[in-house]
């Protein structure tokens, strides 16, 4: 069984700083892995997506990274603004044949200080 | 990219009675999905919706008490059936327009049953 664990669970830094968050999978024959934020009382909003035949994706100040083997992919957030502040979950496709589905991760609060 | 709105964005329901909520998106999708999602929690899986076919459930929910169509490939409704409080939450829909493609999200409707 697919389990998406996310470290800290909670985040608060000052403005600018340069922050990393965790995700981790237990099983890695996974299709691809979607970074998203959440703010509060919203749906959410996809940040990246990275296939699983690729090791990075990037888009303005987010990086993700993805190692199958190990079972991680981090999000690094440059230069951190007040507006960066939200929740930010990974989701992970599980590989199957016919219908496929998403397990999200445990999520991280980040709240960033001007 | 896709958009998705959600119909009630919020309701207050009485216990014993059914909701029906219904997602809508601006173009095709191949596979849609319902979530559920507690205060302060992730989100968990609920269903995936499949146009002509009957959606896969998840461990632990049923089709009795969260029935769910899907008409076409823009449309979905799921119904939350013989509310109780612990039916409370936020359901959100999600679609993704190519097969393993980026998740797109509707913004959640919040059900409060008293």
């Amino acid at each position: 069984k697919q389990e998406v664990t996310q470290i800290p669970a909670a985040l608060s830094v000052p403005e600018g700083e340069n922050l990393v968050l965790n995700c981790s999978f237990t099983d890695s024959a996974i299709y691809n892995l979607q970074w998203f934020r959440q703010d509060p009382g919203k749906g959410l909003t996809s940040l990246l997506l990275i296939q699983s035949s690729q090791r990075e994706q990037t888009s303005g100040r987010l990086n993700a990274s993805l190692d199958k083997s190990s079972g991680r992919s981090t999000l690094y957030i440059a230069a951190s603004q007040p507006g960066d502040s939200a929740t930010y979950l990974c989701a992970v496709r599980r590989v199957t044949s016919g219908t496929y589905k998403y397990i999200f991760g445990t999520g991280t609060r980040l709240k960033v200080l001007a | 990219s896709a958009v998705i709105s959600q119909k009630p964005s919020r309701d207050i329901c009485q216990r014993g009675t059914s909701l029906t909520i219904q997602c809508q998106v601006d173009s095709q999708v191949t596979m849609m999905f319902w979530y559920r999602q507690q205060p302060g929690q992730s989100l968990t899986l609920i269903a995936t919706a499949n146009q002509g076919s009957e959606a896969t459930y998840e461990s632990g929910f049923v089709i009795d008490k969260f029935p769910i169509s899907r008409p076409n490939l823009t449309f979905s409704t799921l119904t939350v059936s013989n509310m109780s409080p612990e039916d409370s939450s936020i359901y959100l829909c999600s679609g993704d327009r190519v097969r393993g493609d980026t998740q797109y999200f509707g913004p959640g409707t919040r059900l409060t049953v008293l």
